[in-house]
């Protein structure tokens, strides 16, 4: 089983600054890697596949990068809709997702 | 805009039959993609049950394969999840969702109905 795990468990960043959280994988799993989006009480939401693509709808500030074991979500210029739960998930080798990085309001 | 919504009990009894529909919107359930059933239970993680294909071929998670049925019907555009004698452990939000690519990549999500098992 490939274990994912996301850094930090918990971030604080204010509104209009950057956000980086990072996701490693226990091994390669290529750029089989998603990222996504949960709010309390939703569904979440998928923001990039592919480690780099964004999917449907999701604002340029959302951006992927990494392949093979390290991955990071960059939020550029948080808004305050940003703040949530988010998890990486890789899909190479059966499926696994990471514990999740609360992004918090500082 | 694809758009999917769960519907279903809300509560079951210990041992009894879950049974949930995800009604599908805005595409086709016989195009050509699977599509899944996930759970997450309160303030934990996520877990993959099942997928359904509209020719009707399935894979499912071993975990509780002897547990659970999915199936599909064009007529509706909508799936079907069935859970068997259920325990507290199956306690969880139930989503329904497509899958965009391979196997376990999921792009659109129902909102998600909270499933409790309790006497």
């Amino acid at each position: 089983e490939i274990v994912m795990t996301q850094s930090p468990a918990t971030l604080s960043v204010s509104p209009g600054e950057r956000a980086t959280l990072s996701c490693r994988a226990s091994q390669s799993v290529s750029s089989n890697l998603a990222w996504y989006q949960q709010k309390p009480g939703q569904a979440p939401r998928l923001l990039i596949y592919g480690a780099s693509t964004r999917a449907t709808g999701i604002p340029a500030r959302f951006s992927g990068s990494g392949s093979g074991t390290d991955f990071t979500l960059t939020i550029s210029s948080l808004q305050s809709d940003d703040f949530a739960v988010y998890y990486c998930q890789q899909y190479n080798n059966w499926y696994s997702f990471g514990q999740g990085t609360k992004l918090e309001i500082k | 805009q694809v758009h999917l919504q769960e519907s279903g009990p809300g509560l079951v009894k210990p041992s009894e039959t879950l049974s949930l529909t995800c009604n599908v919107s805005g595409s086709s359930i016989s195009s050509p993609y699977y599509w899944a059933w996930i759970r997450q239970p309160p303030g934990k993680g996520l877990e993959w049950i099942a997928s359904i294909y509209h020719s009707g071929n399935t894979y499912y998670n071993p975990s509780v394969e002897s547990r659970v049925t999915v199936s599909v019907d064009t007529s509706k555009n909508q799936f079907s999840l069935k859970v068997n004698s259920m325990i507290a452990a199956d306690t969880a939000f139930y989503y329904c969702a497509r899958v965009r690519a391979g196997r376990f990549l999921f792009d659109f999500w129902g909102q998600g109905i909270l499933v409790t098992v309790s006497s």
